[in-house]
Formats: C-alpha cells, sequence, structure tokens
C-alpha cells in the first residue's frame, strides 16, 4: 500500500532554515504531486505548496515565496521541504500529501518543527 | 489567498443529522470541482473523506456526504455517532494552488 515516512522532529533557533523529507513507498512516485500542509499547535491546516515528482515543477503559497524551496530525488522516491529566515511563527507540524485530482491521500505522520531560542 | 470561510463549531445529538459550510469564492469553489473534505481527531492525521465534491473514498463512512451551490461547498454527517466527534476542513483547488478552509469542530452531544 502506498504510504509516505517523515523524517523526525527538529528544534531549530530563530533564523536558521530546517529541511524536512518524506519518503515514498509502495507506488509509483514519479507520477504524482506531493504537497506540503502545516499545522501550527491548536491551529487549522495550511497549504504550503507542491512538488511535481517527475519533473520537479513546483508551486508555493504566495505567503512563503522566498522562503521556502521544495525538491525531490526520484532515485530515492524522497521529496524534501526546506523553509528558511524560521520564526516562533513556524512552529508546527509540517505533513507530507500525495495528491491526485485534488484527493490529498494518504498523508505523511507529520514531523515537528520546533522554533524557540 | 484567504482561507475558506467554515463555521468554528457544530454540534448534534446523536442520529441527527448535521451540515458544515465552506464559503469561498469565484476562483476556487465557484470554479472546480476539486473540492475535498478531511476529518482530523485529536492528535492524529487527516483523514480524507469526500472528493470531488460529492465523491467518497473507499474506507469514508457512507453517512458522510457532499454538495457544493455556487462558492460554497457542503459536508453533510447523517447519523451523528461519537466517533463523528472531530475538526473537519474543507480544501479547494484554486488554480495551480490550493487553500484549506478555517476548520469546524464537531461535538456530539
Amino acid at each position: 500500500q502506498v504510504q509516505l515516512v517523515q523524517s523526525g522532529a527538529e528544534v531549530k533557533t530563530p533564523g536558521a532554515s530546517v529541511t524536512v523529507s518524506c519518503k515514498a513507498s509502495g507506488h509509483t512516485f514519479a507520477g504524482y504531486y506531493i504537497h506540503w500542509v502545516r499545522q501550527a499547535p491548536g491551529q487549522g491546516l495550511e497549504w504550503v505548496g507542491w512538488v511535481k515528482a517527475n519533473s520537479g515543477e513546483t508551486t508555493y503559497a504566495q505567503r512563503f515565496q522566498g522562503r521556502v524551496t521544495m525538491t525531490r530525488d526520484t532515485s530515492f522516491s524522497t521529496t524534501y521541504l526546506e523553509l528558511t529566515s524560521l520564526t516562533s511563527d513556524d512552529t508546527a507540524v509540517y505533513y507530507c500529501v500525495r495528491e491526485d485530482r485534488g484527493m490529498f491521500d494518504p498523508w505523511g505522520q507529520g514531523t515537528l518543527v520546533t522554533v524557540s531560542s | 489567498q484567504s482561507a475558506l470561510t467554515q463555521p468554528a463549531s457544530v454540534s448534534g445529538s446523536p442520529g441527527q443529522s448535521i451540515t458544515i459550510s465552506c464559503t469561498g469564492t469565484s476562483g476556487d469553489i465557484g470554479a472546480y470541482n476539486y473540492v475535498s473534505w478531511y476529518q482530523q481527531h485529536p492528535g492524529k492525521v487527516p483523514k480524507l473523506i469526500i472528493h470531488g465534491v460529492t465523491n467518497r473514498p473507499s474506507g469514508a463512512s457512507n453517512r458522510f456526504s457532499g454538495a457544493k451551490s455556487g462558492n460554497t461547498a457542503f459536508l453533510i454527517i447523517s447519523g451523528l455517532q461519537a466517533e463523528d466527534e472531530a475538526d473537519y476542513y474543507c480544501n479547494s483547488y484554486t488554480g495551480r494552488t490550493y487553500v484549506f478552509g478555517t476548520g469546524t469542530k464537531v461535538t456530539v452531544l
């Protein structure tokens, strides 16, 4: 079955950068879009952007433009989210999720990123 | 892109039906039929329950149904059960990007 497994929790200081990985198994990696969604503590879901697994094409939410980079390594069926210039507002659980015709499924288990001095 | 608007909370008694609205604009919900809904229990990963406005994926309860009218989408939960107590989020395609709703907490009385 299709599964997305994310890297472990991260603790960063303000101004630092973080990279979260998402490894896919059980499906043809290259055929899909992988999205990143984040959820701050006690808050709702926020769409961050997507990377197309075969071409590496990306689209980001406007509020993250200039601070976010999504990449993929087809050899390892893995996508990466890099977020720079971190502030405490970036403290959240970051999810990767496969998208197909508007369906977000399955989801990774989530990676908690904590930004604290 | 502003978040889609959902009521903060909806409640109902067991066995009742409830409806959650999700209001967007002519550039998202009004323009595309790529509206989906997600259920999230506390501390858990979101789960897809409706896609393409009205379609239920395999594994989702048939007590969940979806609809759309103009710029507003709806999630209907019929025969409310205790296990339905959770947060619910809508999502829409906006043309290259996507946007989530503000989220609705469903309480079973």
